[in-house]
């Protein structure tokens, strides 16, 4: 357990829709980052906030947004779903906010596009 | 920006051979490199990490080397066994705020016995 806790599981919705991830990062981690993961695409970096900043971006769509609230968690807002958005959605955290630290992964939010 | 690429693709192994994996990074001011092992349906995990200060460092089976000239750095797993399969994954950093962890494709290790 990585600490890292990151819901739902698994979603399933159709094109059109807006869904939010959530993810509570470790005790005493103030930095959350979001990666999406797809077969043919491998982990890719969107988004970073660190003590309830964005910190830095990364290939995140426009019809992706994100936040991280004052206990620190995080929520990954997805709208406009198509189905290339279909992938694994990963949260990690670390303590600080340099990327030179480790980071710690959930277990993901797998979603679906019908 | 940074890239980072990561060979092979797949790598297949005895139980008990060594496995090497090796990545190459772009950007000469990435100084933190990271490996992370990720099982069939689970998350990414830490297993090992290096800084741009070292050469190698070691963790019982698993050691990784860095060659700053070259910008490349490399996983090493010795005496594998069948629980080593997984898919791999190297990255590269700055280690400052506002950049990012950029990871290679990935290698998929397989172990048989």
């Amino acid at each position: 357990d990585s600490g890292v806790t990151q819901t739902p599981k698994h979603l399933i919705t159709a094109t059109g829709q807006r869904v939010t991830l959530r993810c509570s990062p470790r005790s005493g981690d103030l930095s959350v980052y979001w990666y999406q993961q797809s077969l043919d695409q491998g982990l890719q970096f969107l988004i970073q906030y660190y003590n309830g900043e964005e910190r830095a971006k990364g290939n995140i769509l426009e019809r992706f947004s994100a936040q991280q609230f004052p206990d620190l968690h995080s929520e990954l807002n997805l709208s406009s779903l198509e189905l290339g958005d279909s992938a694994l959605y990963f949260c990690a955290s670390s303590e600080g906010q340099g990327y030179d630290q480790p980071q710690h992964f959930g277990d993901g939010t797998r979603l679906s596009i019908l | 920006g940074e890239n980072v690429e990561q060979h092979p693709s797949t790598l297949s192994v005895q139980e008990g051979d060594s496995a090497v994996i090796k990545c190459t990074y772009s950007d000469s001011a990435s100084n933190y490199f990271p490996w992370y092992k990720q099982e069939l349906g689970k998350r990414p995990q830490l297993i090992i990490d290096i800084r741009s200060n070292v050469g190698e460092k070691k963790d019982q089976r698993i050691a990784v080397t860095l060659n700053k000239t070259a910008k490349h750095f490399s996983l090493h797993i010795t005496e594998t066994q069948p629980e080593d399969s997984a898919v791999y994954f190297c990255a590269a950093s700055k280690g400052q705020a506002g950049t990012a962890l950029i990871f290679g494709k990935g290698t998929t290790l397989s172990v048989s016995s």
